[in-house]
């Protein structure tokens, strides 16, 4: 099984609709994100968890929610989708000191129409 | 002026040349610094991490790190098909979040 799970991995949906992404990890990582990815745009950050208890927001957060449900889950939500939010999100984690880089999981691609 | 910027290329290189992938960052307070791997519809995949001036080796990876001129490179020796991707660079600071930026990542084509 992967270190991070993301599910899932495809979703179409349309204007409007409330979506959630899931990510779960087997790392034992106390940090977990949410980055979006679009062509030459590179990784933006929309949101960071340092613990349950501890939830920041990043560069991008508007329009979007999350919820750290346990230390291994990390979900996001968009409450009322809109096509510009159409792109590949990946969620992440790292160790409490981030030196080791970041782990990724495998992403999901969100369409909406 | 961008944080972290990389050529957007593509770099093309013939195979078994060397491929030289360059990154510069504004933060001079930057302490670590990182090289991911992103084939084509999959997720970034951590290669090399270097935190000190001077050079990293790895295989036929190799960091070269240069604090005062702001410049972090990768060099791929050897290079083969299988290498050709987007290598994103990774700044990380030394603020009490530890902000990472990525750069928006250099394509690399290897030629057979």
């Amino acid at each position: 099984d992967a270190d991070v799970t993301q599910t899932p991995r495809n979703r179409i949906t349309k204007t409007g609709k409330r979506i959630m992404l899931e990510c779960s990890q087997t790392k034992g990582h106390d940090r977990m994100y949410w980055y979006r990815q679009d062509p030459g745009l590179g990784l933006r950050l929309i949101y960071y968890s340092f613990d349950v208890k501890d939830i920041n927001k990043g560069e991008i957060s508007d329009g979007y929610s999350v919820s750290r449900q346990a230390q291994a889950k990390f979900s996001l939500s968009l409450e009322s989708a809109i096509p510009n939010q159409t792109a590949l999100y990946f969620c992440a984690t790292s160790t409490r000191t981030g030196t080791n880089g970041y782990t990724f999981g495998s992403g999901t691609r969100l369409t909406v129409v | 002026q961008k944080e972290v910027e990389q050529n957007s290329g593509p770099l093309s290189v013939p195979e078994g040349a060397i491929a030289s992938l360059n990154c510069t960052y504004s933060d001079r307070v930057s302490q670590s610094f990182f090289w991911y791997r992103q084939y084509s519809g999959k997720s970034p995949e951590l290669i090399m991490s270097i935190y000190s001036n001077g050079d990293k080796e790895d295989g036929r990876f190799t960091a070269q790190l240069n604090k005062a001129s702001q410049y972090v490179s990768l060099l791929i020796r050897d290079s083969q098909p299988s290498d050709s991707a987007t290598y994103l660079c990774a700044v990380m600071n030394s603020g009490g979040y530890q902000k990472v930026t990525f750069g928006t990542g250099t394509k690399l084509q290897v030629i057979p």
